[in-house]
């Protein structure tokens, strides 16, 4: 268990309006992703951050911001969902201390546009 | 570019049999590494192992074993005495050559579903 939380677990949304997830990490580590998983695709990054207020973009950033005032909370915000965005979003912590690096994630957060 | 590739969209499996999994990889790095995950239906994402490209063992954990072949660029999961409990998806995924920033970002193929018959 690497303490990672993430809020909703489940939301639906209309399209047009403005949705923000929450990833909590209760261990201090310094680097965070947010991933999608849609079928057919695995899992693709959106965004990372590699310590407070250091972001950056990944593969698939279109249409989504992200947030770290906190070691332990990393924000993804949807400014204006669309349908398309209707996916299951992970986190991800990656753990530093550890050799190999390995990315823990957290439950996952179904996201529906309507 | 990084390109991972999961050829087996699904297979079937005897309990107590063993199932490999491919995974094929394409990068021009020569430090890299490769993961394993899993994905019961519940849809957690769980470690499962790890190899990376200087390692001179093949990678094992319990029943899961990494059958890595470097000069053919392919990563393939190994289960041993397949359980009712392995039915899951299952992802193979690569990070590039620096642990932190873009390059600490996974790749993940598209996943194999293995089905444990009993």
């Amino acid at each position: 268990d690497a303490g990672i939380t993430q809020s909703p677990r489940h939301k639906v949304t209309e399209t047009g309006t403005p949705v923000t997830l929450r990833c909590h990490q209760t261990e201090n580590h310094r680097y965070m992703y947010w991933y999608r998983q849609d079928p057919g695709h695995g899992l693709r990054l959106i965004h990372y951050s590699y310590g407070v207020k250091d972001t950056d973009k990944g593969e698939v950033s279109d249409g989504y911001s992200v947030s770290r005032s906190k070691t332990e909370d990393f924000l993804l915000t949807l400014e204006s969902a669309t349908s398309s965005q209707t996916s299951v979003y992970f986190c991800a912590i990656s753990r530093e201390r550890e050799v190999n690096y390995e990315q823990y994630f957290g439950p996952g957060t179904r996201l529906t546009v309507t | 570019a990084q390109k991972i590739t999961q050829t087996q969209p699904g297979m079937f499996v005897q309990e107590k049999e063993a199932v490999t999994l491919d995974c094929t990889y394409d990068t021009s790095d020569p430090s890299y590494g490769l993961f394993w995950y899993k994905q019961p239906s519940s849809g957690e994402m769980i470690f499962l192992i790890y190899q990376g490209s200087y390692d001179q063992q093949n990678a094992t954990e319990g029943r899961y074993s990494l059958n890595f072949q470097k000069a053919r660029k392919s990563a393939n999961l190994v289960i041993s005495a397949s359980q009712l409990g392995d039915s899951a998806m299952y992802f193979c995924a690569m990070r590039g050559p620096n642990y932190g920033g873009s390059q600490g970002n996974l790749i993940f193929g598209k996943g194999t579903k293995l089905s444990v018959k009993p």
